[in-house]
């Protein structure tokens, strides 16, 4: 069984289109987050909800939008894309949102914005 | 803006020899210290969580270090094996009131047969 999992594993699509990234997690973590590997393969943390209530929000254009409909979900909503918007997107969650406790990884999602 | 510095940048390590790196960060509102292990195509994988000055952690052939005071931690991998081969990214939590990572570059490691 997969603890964290992304749909869908690559997507390729068009400037100014919408998208959005599907994470689930089954782990009963209470704490979800959205990472972006940067062009230099930074990982950067945009986003982290603490059983469906937003933690972090870092300075990421409000193009994009999370979702968490339930503590085991954490979508991300794309608005407008643009090229450099492409980066691969990594869900994450931790059992707590202390910063002590080891996060799980998803497989991550390739964004390429044409 | 935290800094959090790893180095070498890359490593390559003759299998069978030991080896270690570093990750340096500020000391002030210390909270947690990450490692994870990252394969290529794979997700990153937690290794160690530490949070205590002097702490010292272990698993399997793989170990590590934390000096919150002089801001450094280092991890030691043992009789190195061509699947230790991944890039070892660390990773801070500051006692700023939430618990954002701020990761490293990372230092990539090959393992030569």
């Amino acid at each position: 069984d997969t603890a964290v999992s992304q749909t869908p594993k690559y997507l390729v699509t068009q400037m100014g289109n919408d998208k959005s990234i599907k994470c689930e997690q089954n782990l009963g973590h209470d704490t979800m987050y959205w990472y972006k590997q940067d062009s230099k393969k930074f990982l950067k943390i945009m986003f982290s909800y603490n059983n469906k209530e937003l933690i972090i929000n870092e300075t990421v254009p409000n193009r994009f939008s999370p979702k968490s409909p339930d503590k085991a979900h954490l979508n991300l909503h794309i608005n407008s894309l643009e090229l450099g918007d492409s980066a691969v997107y990594f869900c994450a969650s931790s059992r707590a949102g202390t910063g002590g406790d080891e996060q799980f990884f998803g497989p991550g999602t390739r964004l390429t914005v044409l | 803006i935290l800094n959090v510095e790893q180095s070498p940048q890359s490593l390559h390590v003759q299998e069978g020899d030991s080896t270690n790196f570093t990750c340096s960060f500020p000391s002030s509102n210390f909270y947690a210290l990450h490692w994870y292990r990252w394969e290529t195509a794979k997700s990153p994988e937690a290794l160690f969580v530490m949070t205590l000055n002097g702490d010292e952690k272990k698993k399997g052939r793989i170990s590590a270090t934390l000096n919150t005071k002089e801001g450094y931690s280092y991890l030691y991998i043992k009789g190195s094996q061509p699947e230790d081969s991944a890039t070892y990214l660390c990773a801070l939590v500051s006692n700023f009131g939430n618990e954002k990572l701020t990761f490293g570059t990372g230092t990539r490691l090959t393992i030569i047969p």
